[in-house]
């Protein structure tokens, strides 16, 4: 059965630390793996990840994929008070989209 | 947890035929739900927002006739793509904010659409 699994499911840090949130997955036919920041109601593209290795990076959050394990990181570092939101997961299979039930970050002041 | 359904999972159809897609919350209400698209490696596309008991508010962009959304009850939107070609071939996915204060989005498995 395809299926994503993110965690923690819940992380809370102070601002300035740096975070690292985790996707696991198994899927039929892997084509890509998605982070998403979701805040209100549409969740903000972050990272596409298609190839083992390769980090993408953008200011303080970066996501590498490891295709032979099957998971993913998103790292936040000095971490702010506006990158409290959920972190969303997604994996495109060739039929099939499937999400994680999301890290819920909290950065406090 | 919560659960959103998506019906069909899998549609195939003629160019200029419509189509109807449900999203479903099946252990919650959702006074409010979304529904996306999403092309093969690219990002999810905020459509528009469904309202139980008023009009759904579309993004720019989006053809409010061309894709036509009810919000019948406090567990069923659907989504009708009208006169479908095929560039509307695509995945649509809808979701549904659950009624912690946390609002945590709940995403339906989506509906992959191919118009011949």
């Amino acid at each position: 059965e395809d299926k994503v699994v993110q965690s923690p499911l819940s992380l809370v840090v102070h601002e300035g630390d740096t975070v690292t949130l985790n996707c696991s997955y198994e899927v039929t036919n892997f084509r890509s793996l998605l982070w998403y920041k979701q805040e209100k109601k549409a969740p903000t593209f972050l990272f596409m990840l298609t190839s083992s290795g390769i980090e993408k990076k953008s200011g303080r959050l970066s996501s590498i994929l490891d295709k032979k394990e099957l998971f993913s990181i998103l790292n936040i570092t000095a971490t702010q008070t506006g990158d409290s939101a959920i972190y969303l997961c997604q994996i495109q299979g060739a039929q099939k989209l499937v999400f994680g039930q999301g890290t819920r970050l909290t950065i406090n002041p | 947890g919560a659960v959103v359904s998506q019906h069909p999972s899998w549609v195939i159809c003629k160019s200029g035929t419509s189509v109807k897609i449900e999203c479903r919350s099946l252990d919650f209400q959702a006074t409010t739900m979304f529904w996306y698209r999403q092309f093969p490696k690219q990002s999810l596309m905020l459509m528009a927002t469904s309202n139980e008991g008023s009009k759904a508010t579309y993004e720019q962009g989006v053809e409010k006739d061309k894709f036509l959304i009810n919000h019948a009850s406090l567990t069923l939107s659907t989504l009708t793509v009208t006169s479908a070609h095929p560039e509307d071939s695509s995945f649509y996915i809808c979701s549904a904010p659950g009624m912690s204060a946390v609002k945590t989005q709940y995403f339906g498995p989506g509906t992959r659409l191919t118009v011949l």
